[in-house]
C-alpha cells in the first residue's frame, strides 16, 4: 500500500520542546499538504510544498513553525519550543499535480501531538 | 479568498433513512469539489468528487450534486448504515493549489 504515510502517529512532548512531523507522499506525487486539525474542529490548512519550495505558507504560524520537502526524503514539519496550544493532529496530504486543477488529494492518518 | 460553509454540524438519522449535507463556495472559479469522511483517530479520506463540467455524480449510496450558479454543492447519502456514522468534510480549490475545507458535518446513524 503506498499511501501517504506519516510519522510518528503520536507524539509527546515537554513545553519547550521541539516536534517534528514526517510525511512521505504517495508514489509519484510531489504536491504536499499540511493540515491541523484541534479536537473536534475541522481541517485549518497551514502549508503546500512541491519539491523543494514552499509554495503557500499563509496558513501557517508566523513563528516557531517551518516546513520543508527537499529533493530527497520525507516532507517535514517542525515545531519549535512547542506550547499546549500546539496540541492537535497534523495531517499530510498529497496530490500527483496542482489541486486547483482537480486532482484528488489523499490524506495520511495523521500525526498527534500531545504538549504536557 | 475562498470561504467554503457547511450545514448542518449535527445530523442524526435513523438507520435506513437518508443524510444530506450542504456546502456553499464563494470562489466561482473553483471546478473541484471532494468530499472526504473522518472516521474517529483516522485521516479523511476521499469518498466521492465532482467537477464544474457534471451537475450530479453517484457511487451506490452516495451521491453529490452541484449547483454552479448558486455555488453550492450537497453530499446524499441513502440507505444509511450504522458504519455511515463519521464526521463528514466538503472542500473546494482556492488560490494556488490549496484546498479549503468546510467546518465538518458529524453523522450518527442510529440504529
Amino acid at each position: 500500500n503506498a499511501g501517504v504515510m506519516q510519522n510518528p502517529r503520536h507524539l509527546v512532548r515537554r513545553r519547550g520542546q521541539e516536534a517534528r512531523l514526517r510525511c512521505s507522499p504517495m508514489k509519484g506525487h510531489s504536491h504536499v499538504y499540511w493540515y491541523r486539525q484541534l479536537p473536534e474542529e475541522g481541517l485549518k490548512f497551514m502549508v503546500y510544498l512541491q519539491k523543494e519550495n514552499i509554495i503557500d505558507e499563509s496558513g501557517m504560524p508566523k513563528e516557531r513553525f517551518s516546513a520543508e520537502f527537499p529533493k530527497e526524503g520525507p516532507s517535514i514539519l517542525r515545531i519549535q519550543q512547542v506550547v499546549r496550544g500546539d496540541s492537535a493532529a497534523y495531517f499530510c496530504a498529497s496530490s500527483l499535480n496542482s489541486g486547483r486543477t482537480g486532482n484528488t488529494i489523499y490524506f495520511g492518518e495523521g500525526s498527534w501531538l500531545t504538549v504536557v | 479568498g475562498e470561504n467554503v460553509e457547511q450545514h448542518p454540524s449535527t445530523l442524526s438519522v435513523q438507520e435506513g433513512d437518508s443524510a444530506v449535507i450542504k456546502c456553499t463556495y464563494s470562489d466561482s472559479a473553483s471546478n473541484y469539489f471532494p468530499w472526504y469522511k473522518q472516521e474517529l483517530g483516522k485521516g479523511p479520506q476521499l469518498i466521492i468528487d465532482i467537477r464544474s463540467n457534471v451537475g450530479e455524480k453517484k457511487d451506490q449510496r452516495i451521491a453529490v450534486t452541484l449547483n454552479k450558479t448558486a455555488k453550492h454543492f450537497s453530499l446524499h447519502i441513502t440507505e444509511t448504515q450504522p458504519e455511515d456514522s463519521a464526521v463528514y468534510f466538503c472542500a473546494a480549490p482556492f488560490s494556488i493549489d490549496q484546498f479549503y475545507f468546510g467546518t465538518g458535518t458529524s453523522l450518527t446513524v442510529i440504529p
